[in-house]
């Protein structure tokens, strides 16, 4: 199975300051299929990246995601008071599919 | 518009048996992979199952493999999960998604399974 590891496990930031998010896999990670999901309160998860690196629709392009094989990276450029968030990343290169344990980020 | 409306949740006692259902509109049903994945209280996610759009593969967690069944009706666009042998450690929100190019880019609202005695 592949582990992921998330880190930092809390991250806390300044209104349009830039958030980096780490992910870094066990295993290298089949053709970077990696997601990045955002989960906000009580709601359903929301996919922003897949493909590591590919923004998913209607996401702002402050958002983006990199890195390839075993680390990969979540940027929040121009943090918004509504980025306030866990997120998450997921491999589904190889199963079973995994999910990291997630990041919050808070805002200051 | 695209959307996944889930039934099925409840409370149920260990060793019971429940059926999730995750009905599909708004989209071609037939076109997409289908996920579930749950959310334990106050815990992150975890990977449930899969099943290709066609119903040709089916793929578990270990914590689940021989105990739950994903499958899917094609012509009714909904999506199932049979959960057998259900344990204290099965309690979570359950979320069926739709796979777009790898990633989960549509999500159910989530149905909460409660397993106690």
């Amino acid at each position: 199975e592949v582990v992921l590891t998330q880190s930092p496990g809390t991250l806390s930031v300044s209104p349009g300051e830039r958030a980096t998010l780490s992910c870094r896999a066990s295993q290298k990670i089949n053709s970077d299929y990696l997601a990045w999901y955002q989960q906000t309160g009580g709601q359903a998860p929301r996919l922003l990246i897949y493909g590591a690196s590919t923004r998913a629709a209607g996401i702002p392009d402050r958002f983006s995601g990199g890195g390839s094989g075993t680390d990969f990276t979540l940027t929040i450029n121009r943090v918004e008071p509504e980025d306030s968030a866990v997120f998450y990343c997921q491999q589904y290169g190889r199963t079973p599919f995994t999910f990291g344990p997630g990041t919050k980020v808070e805002i200051k | 518009q695209v959307q996944l409306v889930q039934s099925g949740g409840g409370v149920v006692q260990p060793g019971r048996s429940l059926r999730l259902s995750c009905g599909a509109s708004g989209f071609t049903f037939s076109n997409h992979g289908m996920h579930w994945v749950r959310q334990a209280p106050g815990k992150g996610l975890e990977w449930v199952a899969v099943i290709w759009h066609d119903g040709t593969n089916k793929y578990y967690a270990d914590s689940v493999q021989g105990r739950f069944t994903i499958s899917r009706d094609n012509v009714k666009d909904t999506l199932y999960l049979d959960m057998d042998s259900l344990r204290a450690e099965d309690t979570a929100v359950y979320y069926c998604a739709r796979v777009l190019k790898g990633g989960m880019d549509v999500w159910g609202p989530g149905t909460t399974v409660t397993v106690s005695s």
